[in-house]
């Protein structure tokens, strides 16, 4: 199985702040990988699609790269909103698997 | 707008069996692989199982091959999850999600989720 280790676990910052979140797959995933939001008491929305693609209505400041085994996510000016839990899936293989979660908090 | 409802969930002694719906609309249900993800309390998501379009492929994760089962009916546009054998730590939100394609994909669309809790 794939495993997707995500870094850091937790991050604190302002808004405003720029921020990056990584995930990096134990093999070569190509760009089969997303990325979610999840807010407190809510079902997660998707962010990001193959790695770098933008889901409709999600606001530009989201951005996604990577490919192979590396990956981030980045949010240019953090706005109050954005303060969530994120996570990365890898789906080019199956079992499909999550990353473990960045909690991002208020500084 | 896609619109997914699961159904199902409950307190349940552990052993026992329970059958999870997901009903959908305002998509052509017939055309899209279909996910179960699940998140334990205060616990990150576990991706759970897929199926394909027609119904011709299921994929699992580890934790849950050999007592869980996915299935569908096209004519009704609705997703199940069969689980066996509930344990403890089968207690969880279980969330179902479109796929991308006919295959699978990342989970796109979900649905609010319902609560499975194993307790005697």
């Amino acid at each position: 199985d794939i495993q997707m280790t995500q870094s850091p676990s937790s991050l604190s910052a302002s808004v405003g702040d720029r921020v990056t979140i990584t995930c990096r797959a134990s093999q070569g995933i190509r760009n089969d990988l997303g990325w979610y939001q999840q807010k407190p008491g809510t079902a997660p929305k998707r962010l990001i699609y193959a790695a770098s693609s933008l889901q409709s209505e999600v606001p530009s400041r989201f951005s996604g790269s990577g490919s192979g085994t590396e990956f981030t996510l980045t949010i240019s000016s953090l706005q109050p909103e954005d303060f969530a839990t994120y996570y990365c899936l890898q789906h080019n293989s199956y079992p499909y698997t999550f990353g473990q979660g960045t909690k991002l908090e208020i500084k | 707008q896609v619109h997914l409802v699961e159904s199902g969930g409950g307190v349940v002694q552990p052993g026992r069996s329970l059958r999870l719906s997901c009903a959908a609309s305002e998509f052509t249900f017939s055309s899209y692989g279909m996910h179960w993800v699940r998140q334990a309390p205060g616990k990150g998501l576990e991706w759970v199982a897929v199926i394909w379009y027609d119904g011709s492929s299921q994929y699992y994760a580890d934790s849950v091959k050999g007592r869980f089962t996915i299935s569908r009916d096209n004519s009704k546009s609705t997703l199940y999850l069969q689980i066996n054998s509930l344990r403890a730590e089968d207690t969880a939100i279980y969330y179902c999600a479109t796929g991308d394609d006919f295959w699978s994909g990342s989970p796109n669309y979900w649905g609010q989720g319902t609560l499975v809790t194993v307790s005697s």
